[in-house]
C-alpha cells in the first residue's frame, strides 16, 4: 500500500463547476500538507500550504485536512479552462522529505 | 528574479553514456531535491542535500549521482548503470523544514532526459 494514494483521473468537469480533489495517507506523523498544480511539461508550483488540521482559503481555492481521517482535499470553485492541469498532493513529517500523491488529472470544459 | 533553473531542457543519450543534468538556484535556500517523474506514478526522490557538501539517496538513487560542492548548485549524472532513464527530472529547493512555517519545496522546469 502506497502512503499517499490519490486518484490519477482524469476528472473532467464543465467550466464554472466545483472541483473537489482528494487524498488518503497512511502515515500519521505527517504535519504539513501542500497541494501542487502541474502544466503539462512543466515543473509544479505550489498552490497551497497547510500544517495540521482545518481548513485555508485563497481566492479559488480551498484547502481542507482531517488528519482523524487522514483524509486531504483541494477544493476549486468558478473552475476555469485554465484550472486545467494535474494536481498533486504532498505531505511530510518534520523531516524535509516530500511524500508525492501520483497526481489527479484535471480538465475543465469551456 | 530568484528561482530555480534547470539545463538543458531536452536531453538525448545514447545507451552506455552518462549525462550531467545540471539545477542552479538563486534563493538562497539550504536544501536541494531531484526528483524522477513516470507518467502515472507522481514524484520520486532520487537524491536530495540539507547543506554544502552533505548528501543522502532518496527512494531510487541506484544508478545516479550527485554533487553539491556550491550551495547554488546540484547537478545529477545519470549514469549507464541507471537501467531505464527516460523520464522527467525536476529539481526542487527549500529552506528548512524544522519550523511550522517553512520547508516548502519549489520546482524547476524540468529536463527531459530521452535514451536513444
Amino acid at each position: 500500500q502506497k502512503e499517499v494514494e490519490q486518484d490519477p483521473g482524469p476528472l473532467s468537469v464543465p467550466e464554472g463547476a466545483i472541483v473537489s480533489l482528494n487524498c488518503t495517507y497512511s502515515n500519521s506523523a505527517f504535519q504539513y500538507f501542500m497541494w501542487y498544480r502541474q502544466y503539462s511539461r512543466k515543473g509544479p508550483e505550489l498552490l497551497m500550504y497547510t500544517y495540521s488540521s482545518g481548513n485555508k482559503e485563497d481566492g479559488r481555492f480551498t484547502a481542507q485536512v482531517d488528519k482523524s481521517s487522514k483524509y486531504i482535499s483541494l477544493f476549486i470553485r468558478d473552475s476555469q479552462p485554465s484550472d486545467s492541469a494535474t494536481y498533486l498532493c504532498a505531505m511530510r513529517g518534520y523531516g524535509n522529505k516530500l511524500v508525492f500523491g501520483a497526481g489527479t488529472i484535471l480538465r475543465v470544459k469551456s | 528574479d530568484g528561482g530555480i533553473t534547470q539545463s538543458p531542457k531536452y536531453l538525448f543519450r545514447k545507451e552506455g553514456q552518462n549525462v550531467t543534468l545540471s539545477c542552479e538556484q538563486n534563493l538562497n535556500h539550504d536544501a536541494m531535491y531531484w526528483y524522477r517523474q513516470d507518467p502515472g506514478q507522481g514524484l520520486r526522490l532520487i537524491y536530495y542535500s540539507q547543506i554544502v557538501n552533505d548528501f543522502q539517496k532518496g527512494d531510487i538513487a541506484e544508478g545516479y549521482s550527485v554533487s553539491r560542492e556550491k550551495k547554488e548548485s546540484f547537478p545529477l549524472t545519470v549514469t549507464s548503470a541507471q537501467k531505464n532513464p527516460t523520464a522527467f527530472y525536476l529539481c526542487a529547493s527549500s529552506t528548512p523544514g524544522r519550523n511550522r512555517n517553512v520547508g516548502v519545496q519549489f520546482f524547476g522546469p524540468g529536463t527531459r532526459l530521452t535514451v536513444l
